[in-house]
């Protein structure tokens, strides 16, 4: 039972190329969530959804696009890849009970030159 | 908006000797707050949760506070070992307008020597 796999796992990429990032669950958790972890900043959250075709803006969604047409899946999109956006991304899953307790993946390491 | 924080300087400690890190939050108290552990190059991984009404909580060697007074939680690893070393986060409910539904601190680097 692999629960939330995200891949790649690291990607290199130059500034203005489409970068799609791909996180998939096992167990049918209703939210997921993408967030961003840089140095002096910590975990900031993208994009959330509630529910497949429910998605919300987090705390740090410009330059970011995502989508969530299957349960299972929640794909991340940076449209346009800037430098800013060099970090390590974290998707993660919750089963939507009244801990909000989540659950993480092992994250994307992505760089953009 | 709802803000967490915690130390950012790293603790260094004895094996042996009791961790003690604190998150402190803002604004009203949340219904409860949680603690996750981070490796590095991994994910974060949740530990414990304590509710606003709980004024202690243990699970084996680690021990979390939450005192609505001074709007603090404080975590525990007694007896701690070299394996304990890692970041410790804390995050809490975030306000509607937040998104989402936790706020992370930034989390505090513990480090275990023998």
């Amino acid at each position: 039972d692999a629960g939330i796999t995200q891949s790649p796992r690291y990607k290199i990429t130059e500034t203005g190329r489409q970068v799609t990032l791909m996180c998939h669950q096992t167990w049918s958790h209703s939210y997921m969530f993408w967030y961003r972890q840089d140095l002096g900043h910590g975990l900031r959250l993208i994009y959330y959804s509630a529910a497949a075709d429910i998605t919300d803006k987090g705390e740090v969604p410009d330059g970011y696009v995502v989508s969530r047409s299957k349960t299972e899946n929640f794909p991340l999109t940076l449209e346009s890849a800037t430098r800013s956006q060099t970090s390590v991304y974290f998707c993660a899953t919750e089963p939507g009970l009244a801990t909000d307790t989540q659950y993480f993946g092992p994250g994307t390491r992505l760089t953009v030159l | 908006s709802q803000k967490i924080e915690q130390n950012s300087e790293a603790l260094n400690i004895q094996e042996g000797k009791t961790a003690t890190l604190t998150c402190n939050y803002t604004n009203y108290s949340p219904a409860y707050l949680q603690w996750y552990r981070q490796d590095p190059g991994r994910g974060p991984v949740f530990l414990l949760l304590i509710r606003e009404n709980e004024k202690e909580k243990r699970k084996e060697r680690l021990k979390v506070t939450f005192d609505t007074t001074l709007k603090q939680s404080l975590f525990h690893i007694t007896a701690s070992q070299p394996a304990d070393s890692a970041t410790y986060l804390c995050a809490r409910q975030g306000d509607g307008n937040q998104g989402g539904k936790l706020i992370f601190g930034q989390g505090t680097e513990l480090s275990v020597k023998p």
